[in-house]
């Protein structure tokens, strides 16, 4: 079954932390996987994708791994603020156009 | 010069009622999306259409009707409105062969 479960479902850390959220898939054929960020109120926001071929990219204080063996992302959030307070959600991309997406990971970020 | 813009934002209507949420992008994609995001934040695909042509069609109540006039619109009209309809529906667009999709700001569904 082509599906995305993201871990843990919710997590509360203290700004300036580092906190790292978890994604497995088992999606066939994969082609890539994308990380969204959803604020609350707001349409998710492409934070980043992974290819086949790439372990790690970051953008910003975000950094995402993939390990296409294992079939796990995660994102790695460092020094964390208020505003990284919101839904992160892994989506999986597969087959012709087919998309699966995670439940998403709830992090609330507190002063 | 908003990218993907949904309305209403919000909904509110009674059960049994048939109701309209209109979409539009501006971004010259050619692929739209129909999402339903339940309590529980939980992101579903309803229907996709490419070049005003369906290609996505998920488990959804044939009581839900896209309709797509030209490729920066899809409208999502929804017959004898239920309950369990109370959702927060959102539309996006991507590019065909980019699978980075651009998500609407969503409009609230409340059927009471």
């Amino acid at each position: 079954k082509n599906q995305v479960e993201q871990s843990p479902q919710s997590l509360i850390i203290l700004e300036g932390k580092n906190c790292t959220l978890q994604c497995n898939y088992t999606v066939s054929p994969f082609s890539n996987l994308r990380w969204y960020k959803q604020d609350t109120g707001r349409g998710p926001v492409s934070l980043t994708i992974m290819t086949f071929s790439e372990n790690t990219k970051s953008n910003g204080r975000y950094t995402a791994t993939l390990d296409a063996d294992t079939k796990q992302s995660s994102l790695h959030i460092t020094a964390s603020q208020l505003s990284d307070s919101a839904s992160y959600i892994c989506v999986a991309f597969y087959g012709n156009n087919r998309l699966a997406f995670g439940k998403g990971n709830q992090v609330v970020v507190i002063p | 010069d908003t990218a993907v813009s949904q309305t209403p934002k919000y909904l509110v209507t009674q059960m049994g009622n048939d109701k309209s949420i209109k979409c539009e992008q501006n971004l010259g994609h050619d692929t739209m999306y129909w999402y339903k995001q339940d309590s529980k934040k939980f992101l579903k695909i309803m229907f996709s259409y490419n070049n005003k042509e369906l290609i996505i069609n998920e488990t959804v109540p044939n009581r839900f009707s896209p309709k797509s006039p030209d490729k920066a619109h899809l409208n999502l009209h929804i017959n004898s409105l239920e309950l369990g309809d109370s959702a927060v529906y959102f539309c996006a667009s991507s590019q065909q062969g980019r699978n980075e999709q651009f998500f609407g700001p969503g409009t609230r569904l409340t059927v009471l």
